[in-house]
C-alpha cells in the first residue's frame, strides 16, 4: 500500500527564516511525486512534479528535491504570503490514483 | 481564464435526497477526477476519467457515481447521501501531470 507522511504537521517561521518541509513515501514504482499549495477555502494549486531521485525543481523561494525515500520542500527567506498548507502526493507507475499526505501547515510571521 | 468550476459551492441536504455536484473545465483536458478532503486525512480520490465515456474508481468510490458525456463536464452524483459523506469535495482536471483543482464544494448531509 502506498503511503505518504508529511512532517512537521505545522510550522511557524519568522519572515526570512528558511526551513524545509519533509515528505516521506513508500510506493511501488514511483511515477511522480507532486507538491501542491493549498490556501484556506481554496483548492490545491500545483507547484512541482519530481520523477526521479536526484531531481530538483525551483520556483521563486521554493525548491523541491527528491530521493528514493523522501522529498523536501525548501523555503528560502519566506514571506507572509507563503503561509499555506503544503501537500505532497505520490503516484505509482501502474495506477492513475495518487496518494496524498495530510499536509504541512506553514505560517510565516512578519 | 483557464479554470475548473464547481457548483454548488455549499450544500446542506438530508439523508437519502439525491444530489449532483457539477464540475466543468475550459482547458480541453482529457483527464478529470473527484476528491474528498476530510480533517486529519489526505485528499482521497473518488473517481477519475481518462476521457469521454471512460471512468474508473478511485480509492473511495462507494456511494458515488460519475458520468462523462462531454469532455468539459464531470458531474459527481450521490444517489442516496449519508452523513459519512459530509466532506469537502474537489474536482480536478489535468494537463499531463499538472492538476488544476476547482474551488471546492462543502457538503453537509444531515
Amino acid at each position: 500500500e502506498d503511503q505518504v507522511t508529511q512532517s512537521p504537521e505545522a510550522l511557524r517561521l519568522q519572515e526570512g527564516e528558511s526551513s524545509s518541509l519533509n515528505c516521506s513515501y513508500t510506493v511501488s514504482g514511483l511515477r511522480g511525486l507532486f507538491w501542491y499549495r493549498q490556501d484556506p477555502g481554496k483548492g490545491p494549486e500545483f507547484l512541482f512534479t519530481l520523477y526521479s531521485a536526484g531531481e530538483e525543481k525551483e520556483k521563486e523561494r521554493l525548491k523541491a528535491t527528491l530521493t528514493k525515500k523522501e522529498s523536501f520542500l525548501h523555503i528560502t527567506a519566506p514571506k507572509p504570503e507563503d503561509s499555506a498548507t503544503y501537500l505532497c502526493a505520490v503516484q505509482p507507475g501502474w495506477s492513475y490514483i495518487p496518494t496524498f499526505g495530510r499536509g504541512t501547515s506553514l505560517i510565516v510571521h512578519p | 481564464e483557464a479554470q475548473v468550476t464547481q457548483n454548488p459551492r455549499y450544500l446542506i441536504t438530508v439523508t437519502g435526497k439525491k444530489l449532483t455536484v457539477t464540475c466543468s473545465q475550459n482547458m480541453n483536458h482529457e483527464y478529470m477526477s473527484w476528491y474528498r478532503q476530510d480533517p486529519g486525512l489526505g485528499l482521497r480520490q473518488i473517481y477519475y476519467s481518462m476521457n469521454v465515456e471512460v471512468t474508473d474508481k478511485g480509492d473511495v468510490p462507494e456511494g458515488y457515481k460519475v458520468s462523462r458525456k462531454e469532455k468539459r463536464n464531470f458531474p459527481l452524483i450521490l444517489e442516496s447521501p449519508s452523513p459519512n459523506q459530509t466532506s469537502l469535495y474537489f474536482c480536478a482536471s489535468s494537463r499531463g501531470d499538472e492538476q488544476f483543482f476547482g474551488p471546492g464544494t462543502r457538503l453537509t448531509v444531515l
